[in-house]
């Protein structure tokens, strides 16, 4: 596609439930990123996946917290067993190589509830 | 740890006047990005910085990168009101042997009529 496409664009899940959000690359893009963004905050870096490389999951906040790209393309972000403090919205980027320009997807927001 | 340092976090200035925004960064990086960020929006890519000395205009901003002091700025000249947004700069490095894109904390802009 032309840009980066997130989805859902809004998500509203009850405590306790499992989320996953996904994350459509620009086609060839073999760098891509997860953020988080809470309200009125900056970005806070999730995770990196770079080709085949072991992604880097430095950034994930707790164990809860898992993603996975499949076929070097498209990523899942999985949130197991939601918590109210996990409402923020959720930005991937991609990029054509390591330190390239990188371009944002819409985001996904999601609120615990 | 890689750390990125926007300063003034919030910045309200009346439209025809110039400021600038400051971005400090911790460690060794030869590419810096500005973003640009509306309420609600994702992130809008405005300037690659790749080098020391690299200056970039578009309209009435301004980037400049200085590696050595590890230091860029974003200068707005002669603002008007639909530069309001938040901007934020970002940084890739490397922190433990890991690449990493790692963005300062962001500055909201306000330009008042």
């Amino acid at each position: 596609g032309a840009g980066v496409s997130q989805s859902p664009s809004n998500k509203v899940t009850e405590k306790g439930k499992d989320v996953e959000l996904r994350c459509d690359p620009i086609s060839g893009h073999t760098a891509l990123y997860w953020y988080r963004q809470s309200l009125g905050q900056g970005l806070e870096f999730l995770i990196y996946f770079q080709g085949n490389s072991a992604p880097d999951k430095s950034g994930l906040p707790s164990d809860r917290f898992s993603a996975e790209r499949t076929g070097g393309s498209v990523s899942t972000l999985t949130i197991q067993r939601t918590q109210q403090e996990d409402s923020a919205v959720y930005l991937c980027a991609s990029s054509l190589f390591a330190r390239g320009g990188y371009t944002f997807g819409s985001g996904t927001r999601l609120t615990v509830v | 740890e890689l750390k990125v340092e926007q300063n003034p976090l919030f910045l309200s200035m009346q439209e025809g006047k110039n400021y600038t925004i400051y971005c400090n960064y911790s460690t060794t990086s030869d590419r810096l990005y500005w973003y640009r960020q509306d309420p609600g929006k994702s992130l809008e890519s405005l300037f690659v910085l790749l080098s020391n000395g690299a200056v970039k205009q578009e309209g009435r901003l301004m980037a400049s990168l200085d590696t050595k002091a590890r230091l860029s700025t974003l200068h707005i000249t002669a603002a008007v009101h639909d530069l309001s947004a938040t901007y934020f700069c970002a940084v890739d490095g490397r922190e433990r042997g890991a690449q990493k894109l790692v963005f300062g904390q962001g500055t909201r802009l306000t330009i008042n009529p």
